[in-house]
């Protein structure tokens, strides 16, 4: 078992739905990521999460510690929203990133 | 924002060359860098921890002798990989943790390079 599970791994949506993805995981964390990748490689950081919630503009992302679970959702998806959303956990006992295997979205127009 | 650049973005080299990526913080200094290497639909793996002024801590299977780390200033870290063969080709990530205060606390901040894709022949 993977200490870092996403859902779903793809995901293909119309523009303007409302998108969630979801990433359980089963250490203890520091803080939680959400990453986004776009085909070209170049990596995104989305939010750094230790508790809550944040958003940032259609961005939202919350965690839920006591059930080690975090979701990110998309409100008013795009097309320029493709991409692998990745979620990565910090250990409380280092430095490191464990990364989730990816969910892949795909928003069509 | 912090941004982290890595040179070259993409490389082709012949089986038996050694080739340098170099990963650089361009407006903070990093004192831990981390080297990933990603395959095709496949998530990131760490491949080893960068140091500042110290050897690199290597992850469990990745060979110290293939996978060269160099993190001489507090801005650059440099992988080489050497005596490059086809099976190394691979998508590699390097990301650098911005080690300044935020809210009086140290920030946990990774910020990611934009990739260098290495092809082997």
């Amino acid at each position: 078992k993977n200490e870092v599970e996403q859902s779903p791994q793809n995901l293909t949506a119309q523009e303007g739905e409302f998108i969630t993805i979801n990433c359980s995981y089963s250490v203890g964390i520091s803080a939680l990521h959400w990453l986004q990748q776009h085909p070209g490689g170049g990596i995104v950081s989305l939010f750094m999460l230790s508790s809550g919630k944040k958003k940032h503009g259609r961005l939202i992302a919350t965690i839920n510690i006591q059930e080690k679970h975090s979701s990110l959702h998309i409100t008013a998806s795009h097309p320029r929203d493709s991409a692998v959303y990745i979620c990565a956990v910090r250990e409380t006992s280092g430095s490191r990133l464990t990364f989730g295997e990816g969910t892949q979205l795909t928003v069509n127009p | 924002g912090a941004v982290v650049s890595q040179h070259p973005s993409r490389v082709i080299c012949k089986s038996g060359t050694s080739v340098k990526i170099e990963c650089r913080s361009l407006d903070f200094q990093a004192t831990t860098m981390f080297w990933y290497r990603q395959f095709p639909k496949q998530s990131l793996m760490l491949m080893a921890t960068s140091n500042e002024g110290s050897k690199a801590t290597y992850e469990q299977g990745v060979e110290k002798d293939k996978f060269l780390i160099n993190h001489a200033s507090l801005t650059l870290s440099t992988l080489t990989v050497t005596s490059a063969h086809p099976e190394d080709s691979s998508f590699y990530i390097c990301s650098a943790r911005d080690p300044r205060l935020t809210s009086g606390r140290p920030s946990e901040t990774q910020y990611f390079g934009p990739g260098t894709r290495l092809l082997v022949l």
